[in-house]
């Protein structure tokens, strides 16, 4: 099994600036995911992070507006740039086990 | 691509057996899962089913896969106002992200 913490838990944002959230697993893993839950919505997938290579982007989604860092084979970073009222979602990583996906608590952005 | 999909309510009496469906396209999916959500929390794997298997049941928990017509339910027995949640069904392979269905809002009523 996989431990995930991810922080922050929650946050408010003003818009037009930037939040980074971060990743932290408990054991090595090759790939890391990161999602995206509006309100009300399910989980849409918007990147997946490899280690030593640039993320892999969903459509919708691109490196300027949601870079992603991994710099190791334990961690990552999601950063939401320059923020609207429509990025307030819940943000969450994800590994993939053998049998089972691990996710961390999400980050429950808000934008004001 | 993948697609899941699911119905988005579903209300039942306590004590009653909830029966929550979905159905995916990805013939290749080894893996389907049911997460549950609850208001404010996070996701909460219940449990999941190899695709090479048509039956898995963890106490009041029963998942039927039907491999052929890619369907997929969660039946939940003695439903408690507890289990009140949205249910997600996800599918994947091991080797890449999973794919979602819309969750299913579970209302029990007392």
């Amino acid at each position: 099994s996989a431990v995930i913490s991810q922080k922050p838990s929650r946050d408010i944002c003003q818009r037009g600036t930037s939040l980074t959230i971060q990743c932290q697993v408990d054991s090595q893993v090759t790939m890391m995911f990161w999602y995206r839950q509006q309100p009300g919505q399910s989980l849409t997938l918007i990147a997946t992070a490899n280690q030593g290579s640039e993320a892999t982007y969903e459509s919708g989604f691109v490196i300027d507006k949601f870079p992603i860092s991994r710099p190791n084979l334990t961690f990552s970073t999601l950063t939401v740039s320059n923020m609207s009222p429509e990025d307030s979602s819940i943000y969450l990583c994800s590994v993939d086990g053998n049998t089972e996906a691990f996710f961390g608590q999400g980050t429950r952005l808000t934008v004001v | 691509g993948e697609d899941v999909e699911q119905s988005l309510f579903l209300s039942v009496r306590e004590g009653d057996s909830s029966v929550i469906n979905c159905t995916y396209t990805d013939s290749s999916s080894t893996y389907l899962y049911w997460y549950k959500q609850e208001p404010g929390a996070g996701l909460q794997l219940l449990t999941y089913i190899f695709s090479n298997m048509d039956m898995k049941q963890d106490q009041r928990l029963t998942v039927l896969l039907n491999k052929k017509d890619k369907h997929l339910s969660l039946r939940i027995a003695d439903t408690q106002t507890g289990d009140s949640a949205i249910y997600f069904c996800a599918e994947g392979t091991g080797r890449r992200a999973l794919t979602f269905g819309s969750g299913t809002r579970l209302q029990v009523q007392p």
